[in-house]
């Protein structure tokens, strides 16, 4: 079984740049989450699908940050404009999305600079 | 507000020595908890849940409701346990998680 793909792995930028990340998660997984994971501190939900509609996108910096999941697969987070804080790692995951079958699989992650 | 706190950064052991990464939490609801494993150049992935009571490689983790803990346990720690390992609370009816900061183990010869 493909685990989730995530692509680019690094990606370097200026502030006040655009960048965007893209998620395939694994076939038939319905749910899907963005985590951002700043150096030194745990993985924190930015925004949560289930199939293409968002359950929780409450910690989403939304004048900067959006995602979007179409048809229910794969799914694009984009910054825009990106600051020097949004270094980081940004970690795709999904799941099954039922009861009992509530495990997340991560992605590699991409890694951003802002410079 | 919900928490989940793990107070070390770093844990050092001597391989054959018992294990415990500490992990505590703070939720007005139903807890669901979880330890996640971070090998070196490999995806967060899912090591134990406490709703299962089991026992992965070696580790067992016990929720104590009364001290709102979840601690990680090895009797015996190994070389190959050396990871990041995070805590993680899933809020009940809901999929959303809330991880702690991590805790680097390190085992050594």
């Amino acid at each position: 079984e493909a685990g989730v793909a995530q692509s680019p792995r690094y990606k370097i930028i200026e502030k006040r740049q655009s960048v965007a990340f893209w998620c395939n998660p694994i076939s038939g997984h319905a749910t899907l989450y963005w985590y951002q994971q700043i150096l030194g501190q745990g993985p924190k939900l930015l925004i949560q699908f289930q199939n293409n509609g968002v359950v929780d996108d409450s910690q989403l910096p939304k004048d900067r940050f959006s995602a979007e999941r179409l048809k229910g697969v794969d799914s694009t987070l984009k910054i825009q404009p990106a600051k020097l804080e949004d270094s980081a790692v940004y970690l795709c995951a999904s799941s099954l999305g039922r009861v009992g079958q509530e495990t997340q699989y991560f992605g590699p992650g991409t890694r951003l600079l802002v410079l | 507000a919900q928490r989940v706190t793990q107070p070390e950064k770093l844990l050092s052991v001597f391989k054959g020595a018992p294990v415990e990464l500490k992990c505590n939490y703070s939720y007005s609801g139903s807890p669901e908890l979880f330890w996640y494993v971070q090998y070196s150049r490999q995806r967060l992935q899912l090591l134990l849940r406490h709703i299962s009571r089991e026992s992965i490689k070696g580790f067992t983790a016990d929720l104590n409701k009364g001290e709102t803990s979840f601690h990680l346990k090895k009797p015996f720690a190994q070389e190959e346990d050396s990871a990041m390992y995070y805590c993680a609370l899933r809020l009940s009816g809901t999929y959303k998680y809330i991880f702690g900061t991590g805790t680097r183990l390190k085992v050594l010869a």
